[in-house]
């Protein structure tokens, strides 16, 4: 049962224009979310979160939008740069306390953003 | 600088060998995670600790175990390894007892089974 989902594998886009990543869910339970990158031979780093009291979190170049009734959430990142080029991670939690420290993540996205 | 380190980046094993992979984080952190990530499959958890000799299991421990005897050292242990065991691993550590606490990764250490 895939809880985090984001359905498309790749995304390519054009140097400075916007790159959208996609990230659905399906536990309502959920009011953490995070996104990851992750370039080959690294493992991944944290990029921007968004709590389920805010709709939309901004940094830099990197906003995430967040829709709850629709259970769905997005990454903007505007301009895009070809150092951009990564896979994307989304992931989810529960800020519930008590000991389930864990991240659901979805299976990722590839980013190609060409010169 | 969170520094987390795998202690091998590249593995290779035959089927039914016992293989250790060991992760040290050195900025005192209270958990750690280790995952494996597969292609078209994402990061998945297969344990974590979030204290010294507690264990909780993740989403896929079968074939796995771990060991944390020190706060900075959590080994992932394959106690019979198998052809379906070749995956990227990758080590993860946070400082509270928080879920939305931000997870440092290590680099990963893809390991291939034969």
């Amino acid at each position: 049962d895939q809880q985090v989902k984001q359905n498309s594998p790749s995304l390519s886009v054009q140097e400075g224009r916007i790159s959208i990543l996609n990230c659905d869910y399906t536990n309502s339970m959920f009011d953490y979310f995070l996104w990851y990158k992750k370039y080959p031979a690294e493992g991944p780093t944290f990029l921007i979160s968004i709590s389920s009291i805010k709709d939309k979190n901004e940094d830099g170049r990197f906003t995430v939008f967040l829709n709850k009734s629709a259970k769905h959430l997005s990454l903007h990142i505007v301009p895009s740069q070809p150092g951009d080029s990564a896979v994307y991670f989304c992931a989810a939690t529960t800020n519930s306390g008590g000991s389930n420290y864990k991240l659901t993540f979805g299976k990722g996205t590839l980013l190609t953003v060409n010169p | 600088d969170v520094k987390v380190t795998q202690s091998s980046r590249y593995l290779v094993k035959r089927t039914g060998e016992k293989v250790f992979l060991e992760c040290v984080q050195d900025m005192d952190h209270e958990n750690m995670f280790w995952y494996r990530q597969d292609p078209g499959l994402g990061l998945r958890l297969i344990y974590f600790s979030y204290d010294v000799k507690m264990k909780e299991k993740g989403d896929i421990p079968e074939g796995y175990s771990v060991s944390r005897e020190k706060k900075e050292r959590f080994s992932l242990i394959l106690e019979s390894a198998s052809t379906n065991q070749t995956s990227m691993y990758l080590c993860a550590s946070s400082f509270l007892r928080e879920s939305t606490d931000t997870q440092y990764f290590g680099p990963g250490t893809r390991l291939t089974v034969l």
